[in-house]
């Protein structure tokens, strides 16, 4: 499966500041996705990453707290923007090599707001 | 709105034990349904897979159930070993849209030596 790489793996962020988190993966992939899990808690699904065009937010999810960009095949990124410490959360990218391929993750950034 | 329902929460057995880990699932047309396993620290990790024309799947000590008009499905761990103690997600796909994972709850499961 595809090696997906994350960063940071972790941070600690003043209020009101943005972190932008980077997922490389090492082949081309055909979706990426980025999800949210609270420590202890199940995965919620914040955006499906688009190559070329806007992300598909889920609800509850938006663009303005939650840009994304997906400029090729192998790379995405997601902006917390104007954190609060209701972000503290971890953050992960997961990929899927084709439209009928299993899903695999990253290990995540944790992510904490003072 | 939760489709998928996991349970137990949390589960407790001795080396050798085989815990079951139950799913259920509302919406029909999910069509493809994997389990992850997570350990603190780590991304999920794609474990085992099936769907629903397949009743059962075995891969090394890791066996899936289905029953498809009851729509549930079920994780067994053969011989469980204390390696195994780490956090399972059932979650399930619908490929007709955009292929988005939906995760249960999640199983926290402790293999005592």
């Amino acid at each position: 499966s595809a090696v997906i790489s994350q960063k940071p793996s972790r941070d600690i962020c003043q209020r009101g500041t943005s972190l932008t988190i980077q997922c490389q993966v090492d082949s081309q992939v055909t979706m990426m996705f980025w999800y949210r899990q609270q420590p202890g808690q199940s995965l919620t699904l914040i955006a499906t990453a688009n190559q070329g065009s806007e992300a598909t937010y889920e609800s509850g999810f938006v663009i303005d707290k939650f840009p994304i960009s997906r400029p090729n095949l192998t790379f995405s990124t997601l902006t917390v923007s104007n954190m609060s410490p209701e972000d503290s959360s971890i953050y992960l990218c997961s990929v899927a090599t084709d439209y009928n391929q299993p899903q695999h993750f990253g290990d995540g950034t944790r992510l904490s707001i003072l | 709105q939760q489709q998928v329902k996991q349970s137990p929460q949390s589960l407790i057995v001795q080396k050798g034990g085989i815990p079951i880990i139950n799913c259920a699932y509302e919406n029909t047309a999910f069509d493809y349904f994997p389990w992850y396993q997570q350990f603190p620290g780590k991304g999920p990790a794609l474990l085992i897979a099936i769907r629903p024309d397949v009743s059962e799947k075995k891969e090394g000590r890791f066996t899936i159930s289905f029953n498809k008009s009851a729509k549930q499905f079920s994780l067994h761990i053969m011989d469980s070993q204390p390696g195994d103690s780490a956090t399972y997600f059932c979650a399930a796909i619908n490929s007709g849209s955009a292929r988005q994972l939906t995760f249960g709850s999640g199983t926290q499961l402790t293999v005592l030596p």
